[in-house]
């Protein structure tokens, strides 16, 4: 069974805080990513890493970035919290050798930033 | 542009109707759709992918590409059934989804 863990279930920081959010995996899964997701906008791609150091922005990374040290690891930091970046944060894996590109999500982490 | 449209955002139906949830896309050239479903207090999962041609949990989606669309059609709804679908599109080639807004089914007994 493929497992994503997130750090955290609930945060809560105040404007301008450096917030890190956590995701590993366990399935040796090279694609990694981190999704926000809010009422009525559905998932929205923050950043995507394909390998370990490699990464790419997604659709709105603004105000964001991401680590990749280790295969199994993908960090999600936001410099300085807003409170516009409250929201739900869904850190997914997949392997880039299966042909199915079945995403793997982990339980989410509802950042509250007051 | 990629896109991935769900025009309801809540689908209210009884323990018992037949369900259908909308899904149109966008993409120049061959996609791959999937269905995800995010159950209460459960994590996102996939539901089914159209390449598969499966029926899950009695949930089918036939991929029409002449009107581009994917809907996920059930003919007969149970209370458990109630979530949140997502309809997501994916490239040839590329490992990102595109995911729509989500449409909430709720079913009532």
């Amino acid at each position: 069974d493929v497992k994503v863990t997130q750090s955290s279930r609930y945060l809560v920081k105040r404007t301008g805080e450096k917030v890190f959010l956590e995701c590993v995996q366990d399935m040796d899964h090279e694609n990694m990513f981190w999704y926000r997701q809010d009422p009525g906008l559905g998932l929205r791609l923050i950043y995507f890493s394909y390998d370990v150091k490699m990464k790419e922005k997604g659709d709105i990374p603004e105000g964001y970035s991401v680590s990749r040290e280790k295969k199994e690891r993908f960090s999600l930091i936001l410099e300085s919290a807003s409170t516009n970046q409250t929201s739900m944060y869904l850190c997914a894996s997949s392997s880039r050798a299966s042909s199915y590109n079945e995403q793997f999500f982990g339980p989410g982490t509802r950042l509250t930033v007051l | 542009a990629q896109r991935v449209t769900q025009p309801e955002k809540l689908l209210s139906v009884f323990k018992g109707a037949p369900v259908e949830l909308k899904c149109n896309y966008s993409y120049s050239g061959s996609p791959e759709l999937f269905w995800y479903v995010q159950y209460s207090r459960q994590r996102l999962q996939l539901l089914l992918r159209h390449i598969s041609r499966e029926s899950i949990k009695g949930f089918t989606a036939d991929l029409n590409k002449g009107e581009t669309s994917f809907h996920l059609k059930k003919p007969f709804a149970q209370e458990e059934d109630s979530a949140m679908y997502y309809c997501a599109l994916s490239g040839r080639g590329t490992d990102k989804l595109i995911f729509g807004t989500g449409t909430r089914l709720q079913v009532f007994p």
